[in-house]
């Protein structure tokens, strides 16, 4: 089992809907993370927060949407999504960004898909 | 820019017949590699961290390598259950993001 937990599993969204994914961790890491994974792709960086701060957006369009209430949760909302937005959708967590011995640890994904 | 490339993109093995996989990189200032284990719809489970030229990480049936200019994931004696998509992402000096390579997806048939 992953130490970070990702809810739901599974999300089907019209493109009208608004809908949240959620990503909780318990090992005291400080750096949280959304990764987008297309199929037999790597993961693309999304966004990155350090110590509850946004510190890096990769030019993600508005229609996502991070939040980071704890150093504990991380959120994402989702607003009129397209199609193309389909994908599994990664939250990792690591004890801080850019420092040695700091691993990321990914969750199992929300499956997401956009109709 | 840094680069990160992995060969072979696919490999087959029989179960026994043990193999390298290769995560090339063009990084400045390395300040460490990662490997991962992907299972289809999963998130990337960690394996090792190599931070120097010559250092070695072993776990179970695989052992991970690093020289200046690449990184080898052996895999001796592999069995079906070794069957994933492996990835390597290198880390740059400074609080820049982890650069992914596109993995290299292992099948190992009985």
């Amino acid at each position: 089992d992953t130490e970070v937990t990702q809810t739901p599993k599974h999300l089907v969204m019209g493109m009208t809907n608004k809908k949240s994914l959620k990503c909780e961790q318990h090992m005291g890491h400080r750096a949280m993370y959304w990764y987008k994974q297309k199929a037999k792709k790597p993961p693309e960086l999304m966004f990155v927060y350090s110590y509850e701060k946004l510190s890096i957006n990769e030019s993600v369009p508005s229609r996502f949407s991070p939040e980071c209430p704890n150093s504990s949760l991380l959120n994402l909302h989702l607003h009129a999504l397209q199609p193309e937005d389909s994908a599994l959708y990664l939250c990792a967590s690591s004890r801080n960004t850019g420092g040695l011995n700091s691993p990321l640890h990914f969750g199992n994904g929300t499956r997401l898909t956009v109709t | 820019e840094d680069q990160v490339t992995q060969s072979p993109e696919a490999l087959r093995l029989q179960e026994g017949e043990s193999s390298s996989l290769n995560c090339s990189y063009t990084v400045s200032g390395l300040r460490g590699l990662f490997w991962y284990r992907q299972d289809p719809g999963k998130g990337p489970e960690f394996l090792f961290t190599l931070y120097s030229a010559g250092e070695e990480k072993e776990k179970e049936r695989l052992k991970a390598t690093l020289t200046k200019k690449e990184s080898f994931l052996h895999i001796t004696a592999p069995k079906p259950e070794d069957s994933a998509t492996y990835l390597c992402a290198v880390q740059a000096a400074g609080n820049t993001p982890l650069v992914f390579g596109k993995g290299t997806r292992l099948s190992v048939i009985a």
